[in-house]
């Protein structure tokens, strides 16, 4: 199974900050990784698709980029609304796998 | 976009079996795979299986010996059976179509399941 490391695990900052959370795959995934955002008792939401895609609807702030085994999602300026939980998932290969995930506090 | 809806017993005694159904509405495309994640509370995702509209399944190899997942387009719902429950499997179920499929990826409420005597 493919194991997904996401770092940090969690993460302060201020509003208009830069942040940058990456997640390492343990072998060569491609560009089969995705970005969600969970808020606090709600389902995740889908950010980014295939490494790099945006999800329509949202916010440019966010990015991702990588391949292979090393990929980052970035929140250009870091807003309220961004507190949440972020994590990273694979789906190159059965069984799919998230990474642990990082709590942003803002 | 579709809409799921999880539901289920909320409490299961362990040793038993857990049945959770995840109601398939709404426009846009049918879907062509739904996944089920679960999430203990204060803890991580992770990913039951997944059965794709013709039915082909993949399971968590974890879980692959308990868990069966089934679809019955017509009535345009997905289900998850597991067996033999233990504390362990208590969490927040999810039900997701088309996962990290761009903008159809959909994900449920969630269904909060507790094993407990």
């Amino acid at each position: 199974a493919i194991q997904m490391t996401q770092s940090p695990s969690s993460l302060s900052a201020s509003v208009g900050d830069r942040v940058t959370i990456t997640c390492r795959a343990s072998q060569d995934i491609k560009n089969d990784l995705g970005w969600y955002q969970q808020i606090a008792g709600k389902a995740p939401k889908l950010l980014i698709y295939a490494a790099s895609n945006l999800r329509t609807g949202v916010p440019s702030r966010f990015s991702g980029n990588g391949s292979g085994t090393d990929f980052a999602l970035t929140i250009s300026s870091l807003q309220p609304e961004d507190l949440a939980t972020y994590f990273c998932l694979q789906d190159f290969m059965v069984p799919l796998s998230f990474g642990g995930g990082t709590k942003v506090v803002v | 976009q579709v809409q799921l809806r999880e539901s289920g017993p909320g409490l299961v005694k362990p040793s038993e079996t857990l049945s959770l159904t995840c109601a398939i509405s709404g426009p846009s495309r049918d879907g062509f795979s739904w996944t089920w994640i679960r999430q203990p509370a204060g803890k991580g995702l992770e990913w039951l299986g997944r059965i794709y509209r013709r039915g082909t399944t993949s399971y968590n190899p974890s879980l692959r010996s308990r868990l069966t997942l089934s679809l019955d387009m017509s009535r345009n719902q997905v289900s998850l059976k597991m067996i033999s429950v233990t504390a362990a499997d208590t969490a927040v179920y999810y039900c997701v179509t088309d996962i990290l499929y761009g903008d159809s990826d959909s994900w449920g409420l969630g269904t909060r399941v507790t094993v407990s005597s």
